[in-house]
């Protein structure tokens, strides 16, 4: 079955650290693209990054960049994504995800909340 | 403020047809195929429509999608009371080299 799984979530303060993880299974990861797409309570779909197959390749909202960090390890099917400098506006659920084609994965989501 | 735009909400009865819109410009429904996703309450979205008029195995006949230059339409006829749902429009867009969604329509069957 071709399902990815989010790790990682929490409560953390504005200012904070967080690291998610996606363990991917049923496909060949390191073919894909992948992505990070996070939806803030009550709103629509935002992404936030992605990374190309082989990793070389980075990509950022401007909402997040210079801030996030997105990184894969493919000898362990894994996705991260690295925040720093979190915020108020940063709380959302988390889907790790891959996008486009006849294949497209979403995970279930890991929930993020940055508060005092 | 969401780059590809979808009205806020539709509405129809069962049996009928409704059709939810899509627009967004040259550098991402222009030049890129559009995906089409359904949200229930408190899931994550589900693909209806791949390569703007693509059904993955498994999505009912009753969906479908196209496109024309800049924008995009999602229809579902036969509305059933399952198909009560946040829909939106995904695609790639080469001027922000990233994903860019529709903000998403509640679609109520009455």
């Amino acid at each position: 079955e071709v399902q990815v799984v989010e790790s990682g979530g929490g409560l953390v303060q504005p200012g904070g650290s967080l690291r998610l993880s996606c363990a991917a299974s049923g496909f060949t990861f390191s073919t894909y693209a992948m992505s990070w797409v996070r939806q803030a309570p009550g709103k629509g779909v935002e992404w936030v990054s992605g990374i190309s197959g082989s990793g070389d390749s980075t990509y950022y909202a401007d909402s997040v960049k210079g801030r996030f960090t997105i990184s894969r390890d493919n000898s362990k099917n894994t996705l991260h994504l690295q925040m720093n400098s979190l915020r108020a506006e940063d709380t959302a659920v988390y889907y790790c995800a891959k996008l486009g084609g006849a294949v497209d994965v979403w995970g279930k989501g890991t929930t993020v909340t940055v508060s005092s | 403020q969401s780059v590809l735009t979808q009205p806020p909400s539709a509405s129809g009865t069962p049996g009928q047809r409704v059709t939810i819109s899509c627009s967004g410009s040259s550098s991402n429904i222009g030049s890129n195929t559009l995906n089409w996703y359904q949200q229930l309450p408190g899931t994550a979205p589900q693909l209806l429509i791949y390569s703007n008029d693509q059904r993955p195995s498994g999505v009912p006949d009753r969906f479908s999608g196209s496109k024309a230059g800049t924008s995009a339409s999602l229809a579902i006829s036969g509305l059933q009371s399952e198909d009560e749902a946040d829909y939106f429009c995904a695609a790639w867009d080469d001027s922000l080299n990233g994903w860019v969604f529709g903000g998403g329509t509640k679609l109520t069957v009455l």
